[in-house]
């Protein structure tokens, strides 16, 4: 079974709309991780925020948000008023306490496509 | 600063040739790790490196790979013997303390066996 699971594939968007990027994750641990990476066009991963499992506080950075939700498992993304500079795949990733947080387990990714 | 830096960029290799890739990350970073990314998939973990001991290798790491980190600074991922399904982005990331941070990626060696 899959541990990260981004069920949307692709979204487009026409700039200035409001979208929201799903994740949902399945662990054992009690104690784990959960990030967000993006993945431009020219392909570097660039962090973008993590959050430690016992802190459910939503946060914001500008005109990005994250829900954390430990009781359906998710940690969604929302990027409000978007931009065509915010197209790119951006990518979930868990890293659990029984692994000594060594490794990310990344979901497939969700394409946004963000046009002018 | 000048962020995790992976040499070189692309490669073309026949079947059957063998391949190395270096890894030079961030300069304080004690943790090294090794990814796959295949087309439309998010990266996979290979292995990983706490200094210069490899404390973790995933079993997607066959036979054919290798990794060092000899003197906890730089790494390099040697691929023997390679076969199409190797065709992929290697990515390294590195970070700071014992795991738990976030972990920085280079820009990765896009690997196409023919």
């Amino acid at each position: 079974a899959q541990k990260v699971t981004q069920a949307q594939t692709e979204i487009s968007v026409v700039e200035k709309e409001d979208v929201t990027l799903d994740c949902v994750y399945e662990t054992r641990d009690t104690t784990y991780y959960l990030f967000w990476y993006k993945q431009p066009p020219s392909g570097e991963l660039v962090f973008l925020i993590r959050r430690n499992s016992f802190d459910e506080q939503n946060e914001i950075s500008g005109r990005y948000s994250w829900n954390f939700q430990k009781s359906t498992s998710s940690f969604n993304f929302t990027i409000t008023a978007s931009q065509v500079v915010d197209s790119a795949v951006y990518f979930c990733a868990l890293s659990e306490a029984w692994s000594g947080y060594s490794t990310l387990t990344f979901g497939k990714g969700t394409m946004l496509l963000v046009s002018p | 600063d000048t962020g995790v830096s992976q040499n070189p960029r692309h490669k073309i290799t026949k079947r059957g040739q063998n391949v190395t890739f270096r890894c030079d990350p961030i300069s304080e970073h004690n943790r090294l790790y090794w990814y796959r990314q295949t087309l439309g998939q998010g990266p996979e973990f290979l292995t990983y490196f706490q200094n210069e001991a490899q404390l973790e290798k995933s079993r997607l790491l066959s036979d054919r790979f290798s990794a060092e980190r000899p003197k906890g600074s730089f790494s390099t991922l040697e691929i023997q013997r390679t076969e199409q399904g190797d065709s992929a982005m290697y990515l390294c990331a590195s970070s700071l303390g014992k795991g738990s941070g976030e972990q920085y990626f280079g820009p990765g060696t896009r690997l196409t066996v023919t």
